[in-house]
């Protein structure tokens, strides 16, 4: 079976810092992993995703994350924080069952960005 | 044009009550999905439809039965509301990439 474990439920960086929210994966085959952002009241966007291939994805607003399969990880980073960062970000990975994917979540992390 | 789109955004109801969540979703996909958020922001995988047939069935009461008339469509109807009902339905589709796109969410509370 396939799981997801985000390490902190909150984490918060001051506008301009580092950004770096974990992510590890429990998964018996190769596993499709994902970082997905949900900004207050709406639903979740993707971010970003790991297939195949190249193991640094970037996604969108200058987030990128890289897949370590010795570790078992998927962190996403950012260089530098901004005010409109601030939401919650949820990491998952993806398998197939019969003819459909299916996609566990991670418990979230909500990240705060402080002036 | 919203890809994924769900109606009714906010559900206010009493306990006992019957409602219905519908989605629509336009880009073309075979594979739909209902999944529930809780207050504590836990995303849990409820049912999955591909071309209109049930592929994936969570543990979910029976007072929940999808619906789906169509591929492009999705309902979900509950039945004898609770209050541990209340929570965030998100309907969500695939094109079997893996990558899920998401309905703005439907917040049923239930009073």
């Amino acid at each position: 079976a396939q799981s997801v474990t985000q390490l902190g439920s909150h984490v918060s960086v001051s506008e301009g810092a580092l950004v770096l929210l974990r992510c590890n994966y429990s998964s018996s085959v190769p596993p499709y992993l994902f970082w997905y952002v949900q900004y207050p009241n709406q639903g979740l966007q993707l971010l970003l995703k790991y297939t195949t291939g190249a193991t640094l994805v970037k996604g969108i607003n200058g987030f990128e994350a890289e897949f370590k399969k010795s570790e078992t990880s998927f962190h996403l980073t950012k260089p530098s924080a901004h005010m409109s960062d601030a939401a919650e970000y949820f990491c998952a990975v993806s398998y197939l069952t019969g003819t459909a994917s299916k996609l566990t979540f991670g418990t979230g992390t909500r990240l705060q960005v402080t002036l | 044009d919203t890809a994924v789109s769900q109606t009714p955004k906010y559900l206010v109801t009493q306990m006992g009550n019957d409602k219905s969540i519908k989605c629509e979703q336009n880009l073309g996909h075979d594979t739909m999905y209902w999944y529930k958020q809780d207050s504590k922001k836990f995303l849990k995988i409820m049912f999955s439809y591909n071309n209109k047939e049930l592929i994936i069935n969570e543990t979910v009461p029976n007072r929940f039965s999808p619906k789906s008339p169509d591929k492009a469509h999705l309902n979900l109807h509950i039945n004898s509301l609770e209050l541990g009902d209340s929570a965030v339905y998100f309907c969500a589709s695939t094109s079997n990439t893996g990558e899920l796109f998401f309905g703005e969410g439907s917040r049923l509370t239930v009073l």
